[in-house]
């Protein structure tokens, strides 16, 4: 079992829809999750992180985290086709004090106009 | 402007040759990373230091030899390069703290022929 899951799509939504990425985790005793979104040929950028249980809103994106269910997603309202982008769920592994962020294999977000 | 940096941008090499990546942060980071993004995208963490300490050492061949001269640097050695070497590296920095955002440089792709 991969330590960190996504499908990896192709997600394909109309622009204005609400686009749904989850992920899902192994190490029960994670504590930090990220989303990243990168672009083709560039590095990864840091949207949205989420620490406890619920959601947590940053304008048209929201993170959910379900501990109890080790899975976590992303919802970006309104997509635009400037979301178009693979979104990276990043976990921090375990107890670790190290940063170790565990990365899933992303999924490929399409948005079309 | 205040960033990762990395150098060179693009590296084609044959194989056998030794080659290092350098990176550098001015945003006053404690530690910094070394990732690997392989041509399914797939992002691994490779290395880490916290103020010159190696922290993480992930399973990765001793061909590749980290070095960290001060916090603000960590550069990467590889010797004798293999095809499957080819990918694009990330260096990244964060303040050390296991919540804390890391902020990636803009890759160092490598060609291995």
């Amino acid at each position: 079992q991969k330590e960190v899951e996504q499908n990896s799509g192709p997600l394909s939504v109309p622009e204005g829809a609400i686009a749904s990425l989850n992920c899902t985790y192994s190490d029960r005793v994670s504590q930090s999750f990220f989303w990243y979104r990168q672009y083709s040929g560039k590095s990864p950028e840091l949207i949205m992180s989420i620490y406890s249980n619920g959601d947590k809103e940053d304008g048209r994106f929201t993170a959910q985290l379900n501990k109890a269910s080790q899975y976590v997603s992303l919802l970006i309202r309104d997509s635009q086709p400037s979301d178009s982008a693979t979104y990276l769920c990043a976990v921090i592994h375990g107890s670790s004090n190290t940063g170790k962020l565990i990365f899933g294999q992303g999924t490929t977000l399409q948005v079309k106009p | 402007d205040t960033a990762v940096s990395q150098t060179p941008k693009y590296l084609v090499t044959q194989m056998g040759n030794d080659k290092s990546i350098k990176c550098e942060q001015n945003l006053g980071h404690d530690t910094m990373y070394w990732y690997k993004q392989d041509s399914k995208k797939f992002l691994k963490i490779m290395f880490s230091y916290n103020n010159k300490e190696l922290i993480i050492n992930e399973t990765v061949p001793n061909r590749f030899s980290p070095k960290s001269p001060d916090k603000a640097h960590l550069n990467l050695h590889i010797n004798s390069l293999e095809l499957g070497d080819s990918a694009v590296y990330f260096c990244a920095s964060n303040t050390g703290g296991r919540w804390d955002e890391q902020f990636f440089g803009p890759g160092t792709r490598l060609t291995v022929l």
